[in-house]
């Protein structure tokens, strides 16, 4: 099975609500990934996730709050964001490795709208 | 720090066209290049990965070429179709599992 899952597929929300992103992966892989996409242009790095540890956090705001509560799973929760943070967010698992690059799988993405 | 570029942004052929989309990265530590291919409000689809002792790699209709020493990669389509239509993202794999990608080409085939 090479496949990451994501859910749900789209989700709209309004500014005041709490709200998670769930990804899922079945590959043995213990490094996982949390990106955010906006329109016409390429992934941005949010998260990293090495051993269920988060090891890199790229200057993310406090409003979004990352999660690994098991080698398989990823989860992003979600609280008072902004319009400006509508956008596709990716996630990707791989083999952990610190001194070279074993490759990404990515999931389908989530659409996330935020009126 | 790492740089991938990609030329053009975007690129317009009638359908049956053979085409090169390019890619450029500033940092030669690479230990691949990836090509992604993207529909519309989709995730990303791997189409090829080359590892950075390879020269190249071939899928059905796509030819993916990498030359470390220059800083570039490649990615022939071959007989384009409408279905070719998308965004294609070139990544490069830097240790720790960095992926940095292009600002991507978006492609359309005209029937």
């Amino acid at each position: 099975d090479t496949e990451v899952t994501q859910t749900p597929k789209h989700l709209v929300m309004g500014m005041t609500n709490k709200k998670s992103l769930k990804c899922e992966q079945h590959m043995g892989h213990r490094a996982m990934y949390w990106y955010k996409q906006k329109a016409k242009k390429p992934p941005e790095l949010m998260f990293v996730y090495s051993y269920e540890k988060l090891s890199i956090n790229e200057s993310v705001p406090s409003r979004f709050s990352p999660e690994c509560p098991n080698s398989s799973l990823l989860n992003l929760h979600l609280h008072a964001l902004q319009p400006e943070d509508s956008a596709l967010y990716l996630c990707a698992s791989s083999q952990p490795d610190y001194l070279t690059y074993n490759e990404q799988f990515f999931g389908p993405g989530t659409r996330l709208t935020v009126l | 720090k790492q740089e991938v570029t990609q030329i053009p942004a975007a690129l317009s052929v009638p359908e049956g066209e053979n085409l090169v989309l390019n890619c450029s990265f500033t940092d030669s530590a690479i230990y691949n290049l990836q090509w992604f291919r993207q529909d519309p409000g989709k995730g990303l689809t791997s189409l090829l990965l080359i590892q950075s002792s390879q020269r190249e790699q071939t899928s059905g209709r796509l030819n993916a070429s990498l030359d470390k020493s220059s800083g570039r990669s490649t990615l022939y389509i071959a007989a384009s179709q409408p279905g070719d239509s998308a965004t294609y993202l070139c990544a490069g794999g830097y240790a720790g599992n960095m992926l940095t990608f292009g600002g991507g080409t978006r492609l359309m085939v005209k029937p």
